[in-house]
Order: structure tokens, then C-alpha cells, then sequence
């Protein structure tokens, strides 16, 4: 059972664009930064949002991250059939002094 | 070019102990908290542990207190994770990762090393 709540699934046709919403607590996500990670299995997950909604450089603007108290939201714009992978949000949980990932969200592009 | 390469994982017996070991090249070791998280058969990214920048802290995830211990050797730039009493649900990629600077956010991630826990 994840600290952070995300939806199992989520698609679209290429192009368009995709949500995935990470809900958690005052104790994680309300006082810290989120994180966003893509995984694609037997590969090293790539961090792809920190802060909140700052991009690492090489990820491209397609990818956004924004947060509103206890909830985040990562955004993919003009989907790709690269993007097929798992998403997780992640931060750091001050009640538990421990970091904290999401469920974990599979995008699948149609 | 950042790298972290986990090794040490295999298959062990259910109660034994493994030591799984990262070495990070390419950035300061020594400048950066690291961390260790892992991933079940089927299931999502688990964080297990930190450490700080020269081992004075170190943070675990309740289920793993008292079996994992995570460790530091920077002048030889490796991070290592001691599990003990090794369980079935123990089988898992590990992936030791280096956290950003700043707040807490893995920026960097190995590849992963398999630990498969026979019974």
C-alpha cells in the first residue's frame, strides 16, 4: 500500500496529452517537493520533474509538473509512443523521515 | 558522466544475508546524499534507505529497520546495503540512486541489481 495514491493506468492517441494526478498527505506532498520518475522495466528510472516542476536538462517541455496542496500533477503533451512506460511520483514524508514513491501509473498511447 | 553500477545481487536462501554493493563515478561521492530503492516482482519503486553525505544519518523505511543497514565508503566512491534474515519478499531489483542537491529527490539511478530469495 503506496503513501501516495496515483492512477493505474492512463492513455491517449499520439499527440495528445495525458494527466496523472499523485495524491498524498500534509505529512509528504502538502510541506515537500514532488518528484516525477519514468520507468521503463529492467532499465534505471529517469527522473524527469524535481521541485515540484522544474525539468532536468534533456527532458524536454513536453513534460510538466505542477502541485496544489496535498496533490501533483504530472502533464505529457504531444504523446509519443516512447512515452509507454511507468510514471511515479515521489518526495520525501516527514512524519515517516522517509522517502515515499507513488502507486505508479502506466501510460499506454493508443 | 554520472554512472552507478550496483552489484552483489543472486539468488540466496530465504534467512541468509547479502551485501549489495554501488559504484558511483563521475561527480563528487562525497557531496551527495545516496539512497537506496528497490522494486518487487509486479509491483512499483519501494524507497528502502539513505545516507548522508559522510554517514552521520541514515534513514530507513519502517519495514526494512532492524534487517537493512545502509553504508558509505567515499574515498572508494561505493554505497553499500546489508540485508540480513532474507525473505521471500525480499526478491526485488535494487537500484542505489544519488539525490539531488537541495531537497530530496533521486537524480541519478543505477541499473539495478537482481536479489531472488529462495525458499
Amino acid at each position: 500500500q503506496s503513501v501516495l495514491t496515483q492512477p493505474p493506468s492512463v492513455s491517449a492517441a499520439p499527440g495528445q496529452k495525458v494527466t496523472i494526478s499523485c495524491s498524498g498527505s500534509s505529512s509528504n506532498i502538502g510541506n515537500n517537493y514532488v518528484s516525477w520518475y519514468q520507468h521503463l522495466p529492467g532499465t534505471a528510472p529517469k527522473l524527469l520533474i524535481y521541485d515540484n516542476n522544474k525539468r532536468p536538462s534533456g527532458i524536454p517541455d513536453r513534460f510538466s509538473g505542477s502541485k496544489s496542496g496535498t496533490s501533483a500533477t504530472l502533464g505529457i503533451t504531444g504523446l509519443q509512443t516512447g512515452d509507454e512506460a511507468d510514471y511515479y511520483c515521489g518526495t520525501w514524508d516527514s512524519s515517516l523521515s522517509a522517502g515515499v514513491f507513488g502507486s505508479g501509473t502506466k501510460v499506454t498511447v493508443l | 558522466e554520472v554512472q552507478l553500477v550496483e552489484s552483489g545481487g543472486g539468488l540466496v536462501q530465504a534467512g541468509g544475508s547479502l551485501r549489495l554493493s554501488c559504484a558511483a563515478s563521475g561527480f563528487p561521492f562525497s557531496n551527495y546524499w545516496m539512497t537506496w530503492v528497490r522494486q518487487g516482482p509486479g509491483k512499483g519503486l519501494e524507497w528502502l534507505a539513505n545516507i548522508k553525505q559522510d554517514g552521520s544519518e541514515k534513514f530507513y523505511v519502517d519495514s526494512v529497520k532492524g534487517r537493512f543497514t545502509i553504508s558509505r565508503d567515499n574515498p572508494r566512491n561505493s554505497l553499500y546495503l546489508q540485508i540480513n534474515s532474507l525473505r521471500g519478499e525480499d526478491t526485488a531489483v535494487y537500484y542505489c540512486a544519488r539525490e539531488g542537491s537541495g531537497s530530496y529527490y533521486p537524480d541519478y539511478w543505477g541499473q539495478g541489481t537482481l536479489v531472488t530469495v529462495s525458499s
